[in-house]
């Protein structure tokens, strides 16, 4: 069956834009997780949304970063106002609810 | 989540087992091992993981000592495409965990021929 995608696969945009990251979870998944991946640096957790509860937004680096997730499926991560450190690999990964998560491709975000 | 203790890096050869270890000595009753590794530029990708019990599928093996501070992950005969970096990492499961994920280094795998 289809697998976690994300788009754009990559996306530059100019510092100070705000950008907007899409995730499409396995269907019949309830939990969506954000991670990021700096060059050279390992996996950080961002946000972590389950079914109707409220989402774990213990890893988002500052108010700049949000996401949402509609209709339990779709999920979007916003960063408004980038800066260069937010060049980054972006992973979204679904799982069932406690089990093993699987990741999409990334979106490979460039700030210039 | 137990902090993990993985080496920076291994060598071996193509066609040879591969045995990873991982270190988590302050692991507590409930929480499961897991492993992941990442492909260069692909996301991550779930391996196996365990409690207590030695577990296999169709990827690899996970050798858990029975104190559970000590684990190893088995690659019974490494190819070329299994060069990556491997993932330790410690979790809970149940109501009320997110399940989020601790990536430490990891261990960069480089299978040669």
């Amino acid at each position: 069956g289809a697998g976690v995608s994300q788009s754009p696969s990559n996306k530059v945009t100019e510092k100070g834009k705000d950008v907007e990251l899409r995730c499409d979870p396995i269907s019949g998944h309830t939990a969506l997780y954000w991670y990021r991946q700096s060059l050279g640096q390992g996996l950080e957790f961002l946000i972590y949304f389950q079914g109707n509860s409220a989402p774990d937004k213990s890893g988002l680096p500052s108010d700049r970063f949000s996401a949402e997730r509609t209709g339990g499926s779709v999920s979007t991560l916003t960063i408004q106002r980038t800066q260069q450190e937010d060049s980054a690999v972006y992973l979204c990964a679904s799982s069932l609810a406690g089990a093993e998560q699987y990741f999409g491709p990334g979106t490979r975000l460039t700030v210039t | 989540d137990a902090k993990t203790t993985q080496p920076p890096s291994m060598d071996c050869a193509e066609g040879r087992a591969a045995n990873l270890p991982c270190n988590h000595s302050t692991i507590s009753g409930n929480e499961y091992v897991y492993w992941y590794r990442q492909i260069h530029s692909q996301g991550p990708q779930y391996i196996i993981h365990g409690l207590k019990n030695n577990e296999t599928n169709e990827m690899a093996s996970l050798i858990i000592t029975e104190d559970r501070k000590s684990s190893t992950l088995i690659l019974p005969h490494a190819t070329l495409r299994d060069t990556a970096v491997y993932y330790c990492i410690v979790r809970t499961h149940g109501s009320g965990n997110t399940g989020k994920l601790i990536f430490g280094q990891g261990t960069t795998l480089q299978v040669k021929p």
